[in-house]
């Protein structure tokens, strides 16, 4: 079965420029989850989603982030202006949780590094 | 709120054993543990649901206490495969659920040959 997929894997844009990171989880999971590492802060959870709904958005930094899950096979997290501080890895991950039979286990994607210059 | 891990690294050599702690002050439901390889994505390991409760992966097990809100992860006889941060993750609420995991900011584990 082929895993959770992110692209772009790298990223080199100016600053003021518009990111768009995209998700694809894997199918049957109902749990999409967006991350930022940085050596600074490590793993942050910005977004996640269960079913294609928002549920927790209080992690992202800034209304300059965004995120969208149209279906439950796709998802972005766009970032309008960027900044250099936003340089990071950004982890896409999917989970199937439901109920109390399920190990809770994140599934992450490769990752997309971003650099903003 | 992050939880705490210690060490933040160690180094070893293969064979040896290594203890890896993770605290919070924040009750406790369940303690996720991923292991990180460098450039790479985070890959479970295993997840404590139980106060008290221990399993294991290979060589590698872990405790949670849930009254002192702490968790370990005990590598025994690392290989060199061992190598990588390795990250606790802390929830709050629900049974096992990946929602509102919190992840420490990691210890970085080298085995030596």
């Amino acid at each position: 079965d082929a895993g959770v997929i992110q692209s772009p894997r790298h990223e080199v844009t100016e600053m003021g420029q518009e990111v768009t990171l995209r998700c694809k989880p894997i199918s049957g999971h109902d749990y999409l989850f967006w991350y930022r590492q940085t050596m600074m802060r490590g793993l942050e959870l910005l977004i996640y989603f269960n079913n294609n709904v928002p549920i927790d958005d209080s992690g992202m930094p800034e209304d300059r982030f965004s995120a969208k899950m149209p279906n439950a096979s796709f998802s972005t997290l766009k970032i309008q202006p960027s900044e250099p501080r936003d340089s990071a890895v950004y982890f896409c991950a999917s989970s199937a949780i439901r109920g109390g039979m399920n190990t809770g286990e994140l599934f992450f994607g490769e990752g997309s590094r971003l650099t903003v210059l | 709120q992050q939880p705490v891990q210690s060490p933040q690294a160690v180094i070893l050599r293969e064979g040896e054993d290594a203890v890896i702690n993770c605290s919070s002050s924040k009750a406790l439901y369940s303690v996720h543990w991923y292991r990180q390889k460098h450039g790479e994505a985070p890959v479970f390991l295993m997840i404590l649901l139980k106060g008290g409760e221990q399993k294991g992966h290979d060589k590698i097990s872990a405790s949670f206490n849930e009254k002192k809100q702490q968790s370990s992860l005990y590598l025994t006889a690392s290989q060199l495969s061992y190598s990588g941060t390795y990250f606790c993750g802390t929830g709050g609420i629900s049974s096992g659920s990946a929602r509102q995991l919190t992840f420490g900011s990691g210890t970085q584990l080298t085995v030596l040959p």
